[in-house]
């Protein structure tokens, strides 16, 4: 299949284990924020949203933290599945009510059985 | 089950040819918009729409334009083609006020190369 990205960061993680996908976003007055998943050769799918007044938001098998502090979002995978491989980026809503969102570059998850 | 089609998954035109990406919901969505996806890029917006006939230039419009004619439908159009525009691009709906979900539903996208 297609790649989204060439050089993409990557991480491995065995079947089982859980996966922590990082993202450093840009502006200190984004208000929400959304990680997506991205399959070889699909559009990209919503997996879990926060918003700012937040710092931790679970969904299931996926937890978003959110630190504005740092400007610094991460999502957590439990029990990581060959399903989860995809590209995971995060996006931030730089104008609040409106859709100028920011996109990050991405993180390849590689599931290992 | 809700979806944003986009008509074709894979397009190979020539340098100069006039291109069209067409993508249609079925969630009747007020907004709309063309992303492209480069790698080591995050998505860039081109073009937005936020209701029949109505556009909104994005970050990187130049070379593009695009038709919003119906509700459903939104299309990009590549004047004339460059090679610099070979890219993936990705159409997505959305509608304000939809739960705690401000983002998209995007389509499948359409992996474009200029020759």
């Amino acid at each position: 299949g297609e790649s989204v990205g060439l050089h993409l960061p990557t991480l491995s993680v065995q079947e089982g284990d859980n996966s922590i996908i990082n993202c450093a976003y840009s502006n200190s007055a984004s208000d929400y924020f959304i990680w997506y998943k991205q399959e070889s050769g699909k559009g990209p799918q919503f997996i879990i949203d926060i918003r700012s007044n937040m710092d931790k938001r679970q969904g299931q098998r996926v937890t978003v933290l959110l630190n504005k502090t740092v400007k610094h979002l991460s999502l957590q995978i439990a029990a990581t599945q060959p399903g989860d491989s995809a590209v995971y980026f995060c996006a931030e809503n730089i104008k609040s009510g409106t859709y100028k969102y920011i996109f990050g570059t991405g993180t390849r998850l590689k599931v290992l059985a | 089950d809700v979806k944003v089609t986009q008509s074709s998954r894979y397009l190979v035109k020539r340098t100069g040819e006039k291109v069209f990406l067409e993508c249609v919901q079925d969630m009747d969505h007020e907004n709309m918009f063309w992303y492209r996806q480069d790698p080591g890029l995050g998505l860039r917006l081109i073009y937005f729409s936020y209701d029949v006939k109505m556009k909104e230039k994005g970050d990187i419009p130049e070379g593009y334009s695009v038709s919003r004619e119906k509700k459903e439908r939104f299309s990009l159009i590549l004047e004339s083609a460059s090679t610099n525009q070979t890219s993936m691009y990705l159409c997505a709906s959305s509608s304000p006020g939809t739960g705690s979900n401000y983002g998209y539903t995007f389509g499948s996208g359409t992996r474009l190369t200029v020759v």
